[in-house]
């Protein structure tokens, strides 16, 4: 099956710092990549749909100046979160899905981000 | 407003047994939706989807019922093993290219 990467798989910074998590796409060319938030026993929470050579969607509450995405090939998109504080601390996951016509969204295996 | 709702929150099933999970959704658009099972410190991965117009689907030990006219869908795992255990989320989506809606997660421990 598809595979979908992500790089650091945890990391932990000083508040103020900025963080830049990638997600990539392995063996598949990824249309549109998503990136969710999901706090300790809790739902994933999408925050940003990115199709690639665009401007990522974010959904309603999600600061776009404070989570920068960019898509920037059909392979990688990157996650930076600016200025990090600790409430930013949680399990970050991208996930990926192929042609416009393809159901499955391939999930990578998230990034554990704690702010200090 | 929560669009898809799952339950139960947490489940508890003896080795060998059947575990039912259910969900619900409001939004007669959506037209694919997929169970996802998920370890700690892991990303969700797909166990089984299914989309509105089959009423039943199955792979292996794990069912996906639908029930279109309820607005309801549960996933089955028959013969419930230890490694079975984790967290099940149950997801819709409303037209094809949007991501996915999660329901709130089932977390499912299997005794031996």
């Amino acid at each position: 099956g598809a595979v979908v990467s992500q790089h650091p798989s945890w990391v932990i910074c000083k508040s103020g710092t900025s963080v830049k998590i990638e997600c990539r796409s392995l063996d598949f060319q990824a249309t549109t990549m998503f990136w969710y938030r999901q706090f300790p026993k809790q739902s994933l929470m999408l925050m940003a749909t990115s199709n690639e050579g665009s401007k990522a969607t974010y959904e309603q509450g999600v600061e776009k100046d404070k989570f920068l995405i960019n898509h920037a090939s059909l392979t990688l998109s990157t996650l930076t979160v600016t200025s990090a504080h600790p409430e930013d601390s949680s399990f970050y996951i991208c996930s990926a899905r192929g042609s416009a016509s393809e159901e499955t969204q391939y999930f990578g295996p998230g990034t554990r981000l704690l702010v200090l | 407003q929560q669009q898809v709702k799952q339950s139960p929150q947490s489940l508890i099933v003896q080795k060998g047994g059947i575990s039912i999970i259910n969900c619900a959704y409001e939004n007669t658009a959506f037209d694919y939706f997929p169970w996802y099972q998920q370890f700690p410190g892991k990303g969700p991965a797909l166990l089984i989807a299914i989309r509105p117009d089959v009423s039943e689907k199955k792979e292996g030990r794990f069912t996906i019922s639908f029930n279109k006219s309820a607005k309801q869908f549960s996933l089955h795992i028959m013969d419930s093993q230890p490694g079975d255990s984790a967290t099940y989320f149950c997801a819709a989506r409303y037209q094809a290219g949007t991501a996915l809606i999660f329901g709130k997660g089932t977390t499912l421990s299997v005794s031996s």
